[in-house]
Order: C-alpha cells, then structure tokens, then sequence
C-alpha cells in the first residue's frame, strides 16, 4: 500500500460546482497532515493545515478520520483559479519531524 | 511577504559533471529542506538540515549529493556527478520550527536538466 494514496483525477467541474477530494495514508502512527496546491511546472504552496477536529479557510474545508485514515478536502463554489493539482501531505512519524510525504497529487480543471 | 528564493531557475549540464543548486532560506528560519520532483511525478524528500548538519536524508540522498550552509544566508545542493536520471526539479524549503506541525514554505524550484 502506498504511504499516501489520492485519486490523480482529473476532475473536471463547473465555475460555482462544490468538489471533494479524499486521500488515504498508510501509517497510523502519523501525526501532522496538510494540503498544498500545486500549478503546473511550479512549487508546492500551503494551502491548509488539517486538523483532527476538522478546519475551513474560506471557501475550503479540511477533514481528518483516523479511524479511516483518510484526509478530505472540500471546495465549494469552485473558481476558475483553483484549476491545479491539489498534493495530500502526510508527516508519517512524530519522531522525525523534518520529513513530509506527498502524495501523487488530485488535478483539478474548473471550467467556465 | 519574505519567501525562499532559488537560483538558477534552470540549469542545463552534462552527465558526469558537478552542480551545485542554490537557495536562500526565509531570514528567521531554521529548518531547511531539499525536495524534488522528477516530471510527472510526485514530490519526494531529499534532506533536511538544522544546526549545521544533515537531520534526516533519504535513500536518494546517496554520496553523490552533498549539503551546505556555507555562510549565514545561503544553504546548498551539491550533485557531484550527474547522471540522467537526476534531471528534475529541486526544491529548497525552509521552516521556522522543525516540530510537526510546522508547515514548509517552498521555493520557486530549480530545474535540472542532465543531457
């Protein structure tokens, strides 16, 4: 099983549609999870931190399940702008703080 | 907003020659990080680096790459002869704390291109 599993898409979605996307890690014992957005050819950008109670920036909605293990990310009213590849980001041990695994990455393509 | 910066933003070399990728952490930071992502591919964990010295490296990070701080701004990836499948893009990172929730700030990226 791969440490960080997402759907690699593309989605593909109306200005104004709500999407969701999931992603699933492997080891339980992880600690520190985030989404960042990537746009083509360019660096990782932070986009949220996910909480165990669950967080909202905006327009954006994080959700932890450890039971599940599994990280959502929830965009309503989809822009034009948010077309890019959105990376679940899991830190797998609390011990080593300085490594962060990524996952493959969900592309989005908002539309007109 | 302060922000890592890298040069150059692509370099071009031949297989068996050495390159060095530079960056410029955010001032007040202490953690720093090179990643990198072969085209196509995911983000994958090099080396992290605190205190002037190596804190974690991944399988990747082989005897070919080396890293430095060589004075206080600038903090270095050294590839000492290239092969081709180094061709990617590197990204420096820093942070202000090492703990686990401290999230990454990203640099622009340097591409490598090994022909």
């Amino acid at each position: 099983r791969k440490e960080v599993e997402q759907d690699p898409g593309p989605f593909n979605v109306p200005e104004g549609a709500t999407v969701a996307f999931n992603c699933t890690y492997s080891n339980s014992a992880s600690q520190s999870f985030f989404w960042y957005r990537q746009d083509c050819r360019k660096e990782p950008k932070l986009l949220m931190s996910v909480y165990s109670s669950g967080n909202e920036d905006g327009r954006f909605t994080a959700q932890l399940n450890r039971a599940s293990q599994y990280i959502s990310l929830l965009i309503r009213d989809s822009k034009l702008s948010d077309s890019a590849t959105y990376l679940c980001v899991v830190n797998p041990d609390v011990d080593s703080s300085y490594k962060l695994i990524f996952g493959s990455g969900t592309r989005l393509l908002v539309r007109p | 907003e302060p922000e890592v910066t890298q040069t150059p933003s692509h370099q071009v070399t031949q297989m068996g020659q050495e390159v060095i990728l530079r960056c410029v952490p955010i001032s007040n930071h202490l953690y720093f990080y090179w990643y990198r992502q072969i085209l196509g591919q995911k983000v994958e964990f090099l080396v992290s680096f605190y205190n002037n010295e190596i804190s974690e490296k991944s399988e990747i990070f082989d005897d070919q790459f080396s890293v430095e701080r060589p004075d206080g701004s600038n903090f270095t990836l050294k590839i000492r002869s290239t092969k081709l499948e180094d061709s990617a893009m590197y990204f420096c990172a820093s942070s202000p704390e090492g703990f686990y929730n401290s999230p990454l700030h990203f640099g622009n990226g340097t591409r490598l291109t090994v022909t």
